[in-house]
């Protein structure tokens, strides 16, 4: 299964733009990355996902490089309570999600 | 709705007990999974069922015995577990649709398990 790599914290400004990079050096061609994020005690919340193209929606956006072996998840105005731990997830056919250890996203007033 | 309903919120059992962990949603969906997580720590997988048959289970030590009655509902049963079984138990559900590769997976806001 493919493995990803992820700084272990960041820190953001209130209103500037997060960008939270992952290396999945090791992803197949059909596997898609997607971004979850878990805020203290809470069940994970999705947030994006995408194969090769760049990807937006209301929440953030998704850059892959066209290597695909690497990507960059963008919050645009990063507000307090996008503090969390997010994580980059290489999905597989067999249908595992497996989590990596994650980037803490510390967002400071 | 993507809501993926988790009961009970909190449970405390005693290492002879027998109880279970209940999930249900009304999505559609045809995948669910048990996942576990430790403080500080990453989810874990720990089973997938895939339209109600056990498709994945990773090694789980079989004092946790998942059960998938319908569609809409995954039970994790629990007997004889040891301290270090305490965890935040998370349900998840998806479609599965092309491989489950393009389909997000909603995540419960989990059980959190304390073993005495």
């Amino acid at each position: 299964d493919a493995k990803t790599t992820q700084p272990p914290s960041m820190d953001c400004a209130e209103g500037r733009a997060a960008n939270l990079p992952c290396n999945h050096s090791t992803i197949s061609g059909n596997e898609y990355v997607y971004w979850y994020r878990q805020i203290h005690s809470q069940g994970p919340q999705y947030i994006i996902h995408g194969l090769k193209n760049n990807e937006t929606n209301e929440m953030a956006s998704l850059i892959i490089t066209e290597d695909r072996k690497s990507s960059t998840l963008i919050l645009p105005h990063a507000t307090l309570r996008d503090t969390a731990v997010y994580y980059c997830i290489v999905r597989v056919k067999t249908g595992k999600l497996i989590f990596g250890q994650g980037t803490t996203l510390q967002v400071k007033p | 709705d993507t809501e993926v309903t988790q009961t009970p919120k909190h449970l405390v059992m005693g290492m002879t007990n027998k109880k279970s962990l209940k999930c249900e949603q009304h999505m559609g969906h045809r995948a669910m999974y048990w996942y576990k997580q430790k403080a500080k720590k990453p989810p874990e997988l720990m089973f997938v069922y895939s339209y109600e048959k056990l498709s994945i289970n990773e090694s789980v030590p079989s004092r946790f015995s998942p059960e998938c009655p319908n569609s809409s509902l995954l039970n994790l049963h629990l007997h004889a577990l040891q301290p270090e079984d305490s965890a935040l138990y998370l349900c998840a559900s998806s479609q599965v649709d092309m491989g489950f590769v393009n389909t997000e997976a909603f995540f419960g806001q989990g059980t959190r398990l304390t073993v005495v």
